[in-house]
C-alpha cells in the first residue's frame, strides 16, 4: 500500500485494548480541532471534532479529549478493531477567511491492531 | 454521507505538460480545498476557496492555479508540471467553519 509519512510514530495495540493517540498543537488561539483517519492509499477521513469551550466529546467508539492548559489533545478509541489500523492525524484551525477554516495538520500516528 | 470524488486516482504526465485535477461535491459546500501530500510532511495546502469564484493562496501555491465557476467543482492546474510536483493530491469540501471532507486522492507523477 501506500505510505503517507515515512517515519510515523507507532502505537501497537492489541485487539480488542483501547487505544490513546496524542497531539499537541501549536496556536493557542485554534478554536477547533478535529481528527482524522487515513488508511493506506485513501483520503483523509473525519472521525471527530470539538470546539475550544468543551473539554471532551464522545462518538461512536471513540473520545475526544481537550486540554488547553497544555494544549494536548487526546483519540481515545475503545475496543480497538483491525479495521482501526491506519494513520491519524489532528487538525487545528489557524486561521478563517470568510467561512472557510485553514486547518494545520499535524503528521500523524500509525496505529497497528494486532491479533 | 458528504461525497467528494476527484476525476483520477493516478495521472502521469510528462514536464511541461499542463495539468488539470478536478474536485466535485455534491452536499453544496461553500468551501473547497486543495492540498499535497508527502511522506514526512504532512497535508500542506495549496488554494482554497469560500465561494463561487472566489480564491485564496493557501501555504504552498507556486506553480499552482485554481478555477472555481460552480459550486460543486474546484479545478488545480498545474500550468507546468515539474519532477518536484510529483504527489499525492488531495480535495476536500466543508460547510462553513465545521470540519473538511476529502476525496480519495489522486496520485500525480510528473516524469
Amino acid at each position: 500500500g501506500e505510505s503517507v509519512g515515512l517515519h510515523l510514530p507507532t502505537l501497537s495495540v492489541q485487539e480488542g485494548d483501547n487505544s490513546i493517540i496524542n497531539c499537541a498543537y501549536s496556536n493557542s488561539a485554534s478554536d477547533y480541532f478535529i481528527w482524522y483517519k487515513q488508511e493506506s492509499g485513501k483520503g483523509p477521513q473525519f472521525i471527530i471534532d470539538i470546539r475550544s469551550n468543551m473539554d471532551k466529546r464522545q462518538g461512536q467508539r471513540v473520545t475526544v479529549l481537550l486540554n488547553k492548559t497544555v494544549k494536548h489533545l487526546s483519540l481515545q478509541i475503545a475496543a480497538t478493531q483491525p479495521g482501526d489500523s491506519a494513520v491519524y492525524f489532528c487538525a487545528e484551525n489557524k486561521a478563517r477567511t470568510g467561512t472557510a477554516s485553514k486547518l494545520t495538520f499535524g503528521t500523524g500516528t500509525r496505529l497497528q491492531v494486532t491479533l | 454521507d458528504v461525497k467528494v470524488t476527484q476525476s483520477s486516482r493516478y495521472l502521469v504526465k510528462r514536464t511541461g505538460e499542463k495539468v488539470f485535477l478536478e474536485c466535485v461535491q455534491d452536499m453544496d459546500h461553500e468551501n473547497m480545498f486543495w492540498y499535497r501530500q508527502d511522506p514526512g510532511l504532512g497535508l500542506r495546502l495549496i488554494y482554497f476557496s469560500y465561494d463561487v469564484k472566489m480564491k485564496e493562496k493557501g501555504d504552498i501555491p507556486e506553480g499552482y492555479s485554481v478555477s472555481r465557476e460552480k459550486k460543486e467543482r474546484f479545478s488545480l492546474i498545474l500550468e507546468s508540471a515539474s519532477t518536484n510536483q510529483t504527489s499525492m493530491y488531495l480535495c476536500a469540501s466543508s460547510f462553513r467553519d465545521l470540519g473538511q471532507y476529502f476525496g480519495p486522492g489522486t496520485r500525480l507523477t510528473v516524469t
